[in-house]
């Protein structure tokens, strides 16, 4: 158990529909960072957040959002959802982020969201 | 930008023999690595990282890692193998832009026969 939670586990839908998945990070944690995994793409980084405020974006399509909030939990919100959206999505958390040191990134178990 | 190459996106061995699992990198600067591990339907655990501190690195369960430079190389092994490891496995490099984002290789499934 990494210590990082995401609701829910499974998430099916239909094209067009809108989803929010949800992020708790670690204990202490001040960093939350989204990827994608997709059998065509693999492991994408989407985007990353640190104590509120957003550090960097990845490959995240413009119908992808996300925050995170002053408790530290993180969403991402997907919109006008695509069958390719069909995908796992993992957030994980680090204690900082720093360019002189490398903090381990810790995931969660992930979110598989269908878009049927 | 960062990036790592995996070779073999499929690795089977017997129980008991040597793993060997390939990951070579491409960084512009000394590059953290990491190799995580997925077991089914479950999210990636870190197995070990490298940070310059030392080329060998040991990991969890057994595994470790040694960063060649001359071979831009961080190959993963296992002196012998359990059924227990048969998970897909990732390499990844850390690439500052203006934050530690992870860039992954495409994964190593590994099978072990019994």
């Amino acid at each position: 158990d990494s210590g990082v939670t995401q609701t829910p586990k499974h998430l099916i839908t239909a094209t067009g529909q809108r989803v929010t998945l949800r992020c708790s990070p670690r204990s202490g944690d001040l960093s939350v960072y989204w990827y994608q995994q997709s059998l065509d793409q693999g492991l994408q980084f989407l985007i990353q957040y640190y104590n509120g405020e957003e550090r960097a974006k990845g490959n995240i399509l413009e119908r992808f959002s996300a925050q995170q909030f002053p408790d530290l939990h993180s969403e991402l919100n997907l919109s006008s959802l695509e069958l390719g959206d069909s995908a796992l999505y993992f957030c994980a958390s680090s204690l900082r982020t720093s360019r002189a040191y490398t903090d381990t990134q810790y995931f969660g178990p992930g979110t598989r969201l269908t878009v049927l | 930008a960062q990036s790592v190459t995996q070779l073999g996106s499929h690795v089977s061995v017997s129980e008991g023999a040597l793993v060997l699992l390939r990951c070579n990198y491409s960084s512009s600067v000394p590059p953290y690595l990491f190799w995580y591990v997925q077991y089914p339907n479950q999210g990636l655990q870190l197995l070990l990282k490298y940070t310059s501190a030392a080329t060998l690195v040991k990991g969890i369960n057994g595994f470790e890692a040694e960063f060649k430079k001359s071979e831009t190389s961080f190959h993963l092994t296992k002196p012998s193998a359990h059924m227990s490891d048969a998970a897909e496995y990732f390499c990844a490099v850390s690439d500052w832009q203006g934050a530690q984002k992870l860039v992954f290789g495409q994964g190593t499934r590994l099978t072990i026969n019994p």
